[in-house]
């Protein structure tokens, strides 16, 4: 079973729909981060959260609103999608990143959405 | 804004040839740097990383770092099919706040 899991995998909606994107994970990390991909446009960070009691936006939040339920559960949600929010989401859990670790980021396989 | 630039892409080289990526940064207080290899439609995956200035060797890849001209490189020698894919450069802002900051990628693309 992967590391870190994402829910769904492909998903199809309305403008105007209520959507939420889960990822959960394995590895005991406390950092993790939602990130959206565009052709052509890198990864860009949406919202990221170093514990259960710590949410911060990204450099594209808007739009979007996130749940950090648990230590292994860190949702996404597009309150009212619309369809420029048409987008590979990716979930990422890390360490802290001092002398014992690398803070590399472990990727889920992502989440394609479409917003009709 | 922090800003990561790549080279512009795509990047084609025959197989065997060496190829080369590069990328600037902006943040002058990045302290350590991430290159992520994704291939179309799967997520990325670490392949280098690098902290020190100079040179850091893992099979065919070598990272090289210049902190003074906020400079990382990625040479692929002997470069292979299987390395067609996206190469991604991702600085680390350091500090306990850290969080990385993604270029928008180099299609690498090698041909048999």
């Amino acid at each position: 079973d992967a590391d870190v899991t994402q829910t769904p995998r492909n998903r199809i909606t309305k403008t105007g729909k209520r959507i939420m994107l889960e990822c959960s994970q394995t590895k005991g990390h406390d950092r993790m981060y939602w990130y959206r991909q565009d052709p052509g446009l890198g990864l860009r960070l949406i919202y990221y959260s170093f514990d259960v009691k710590d949410i911060n936006k990204g450099e594209i939040s808007d739009g979007y609103s996130v749940s950090r339920q648990a230590q292994a559960k860190f949702s996404l949600s597009l309150e009212s999608a619309i369809p420029n929010q048409t987008a590979l989401y990716f979930c990422a859990t890390s360490d802290f990143g001092g002398q014992a670790n690398t803070g590399e980021l472990f990727f889920g396989e992502g989440s394609r959405l479409t917003v009709l | 804004q922090k800003e990561v630039e790549q080279n512009s892409g795509p990047l084609s080289v025959p197989e065997g040839a060496i190829a080369s990526l590069n990328c600037t940064y902006s943040d002058r207080g990045s302290q350590s740097f991430f290159w992520y290899r994704q291939y179309s439609g799967k997520s990325p995956e670490l392949i280098m990383f690098i902290y020190s200035n100079g040179d850091k060797e893992d099979g065919r890849f070598t990272a090289q770092l210049n902190k003074a001209s906020q400079y990382v490189s990625l040479l692929i020698r002997d470069s292979q099919p299987s390395d067609s894919a996206t190469y991604l450069c991702a600085p680390n802002s350091g500090g306990s706040n850290y969080k990385l900051t993604f270029g928008k990628g180099t299609l690498l693309t090698v041909n048999p």
